[in-house]
């Protein structure tokens, strides 16, 4: 079954505590995002990868950084959270396109993050 | 620049009414795609139905239309015969050509189908 996996689903940790949010994808896919999703906001992009050891920041990087060693892993590092990084989170993956076809992003099932 | 806008952050429908979302976008990319996503209170983004930017007809989907009118860069989201299930919060999306690695968000729009 084509999916994107990530874990921790849910996590509460108190800040400066470094944490680390796993997602993996089954499908080959080039691309792979994070998104993190606030109230009023929607979701925005943090970071992007568009294949191995190849990534880029996206709208709202601060706090953040990413690797992409393996094809199929992209795994979202804070550092040292703080409160305002308090929020779901998506991961994201999709084929790579010279147009915008109708290949969506997959996205995995989200992680909710409380850090307090 | 907010590159989606989606007015209404709530709505309230009749159990097998029909409802309409609003969506506006802006692009200079003459490609482009326009997706919504659902995403129910259990939290995952569940893709509803897609319309790129040179398909002539309006996409349709079982019970999910796309109303897109390209000049007003609209792209509003009709659900028919509405029912409890469709409660849920709904994005409208866009990715451009010039960005395909990413999706730009609306805010979002919460509807609730009463019985």
């Amino acid at each position: 079954e084509a999916q994107v996996t990530q874990n921790p689903r849910y996590l509460i940790t108190v800040t400066g505590k470094k944490l680390t949010v796993t997602c993996s994808q089954n499908m080959n896919h080039e691309y792979m995002s994070w998104y993190r999703q606030d109230p009023g906001l929607g979701l925005r992009q943090i970071y992007y990868s568009m294949n191995v050891e190849v990534t880029d920041k996206g709208d709202v990087p601060e706090g953040y950084k990413v690797s992409r060693k393996e094809k199929r892993n992209f795994p979202l590092i804070l550092e040292s959270p703080s409160p305002n990084q308090t929020s779901l989170y998506f991961c994201a993956s999709s084929l790579s396109r010279g147009l915008a076809g109708e290949e969506t992003q997959y996205f995995g099932p989200g992680t909710r993050l409380l850090v307090l | 620049a907010q590159k989606i806008t989606q007015t209404q952050p709530g709505m309230f429908v009749q159990e097998k009414e029909a409802v309409t979302l609003d969506c506006t976008y802006d692009t200079s990319d003459p490609s482009y795609g326009l997706f919504w996503y659902k995403q129910p209170s259990s939290g995952e983004m569940i893709f509803l139905i897609y319309q790129g930017s040179y398909d002539q007809q309006n996409a349709t989907e079982g019970r999910y239309s796309l109303n897109f009118q390209k000049a007003r860069k609209s792209a509003n989201l009709v659900i028919s015969a509405s029912q409890l299930g469709d409660s849920a919060m709904y994005f409208c999306a866009m990715r451009e050509v010039s960005n395909d690695y990413k999706l730009s968000f609306g805010a979002g729009t919460t509807v609730t189908v009463r019985a």
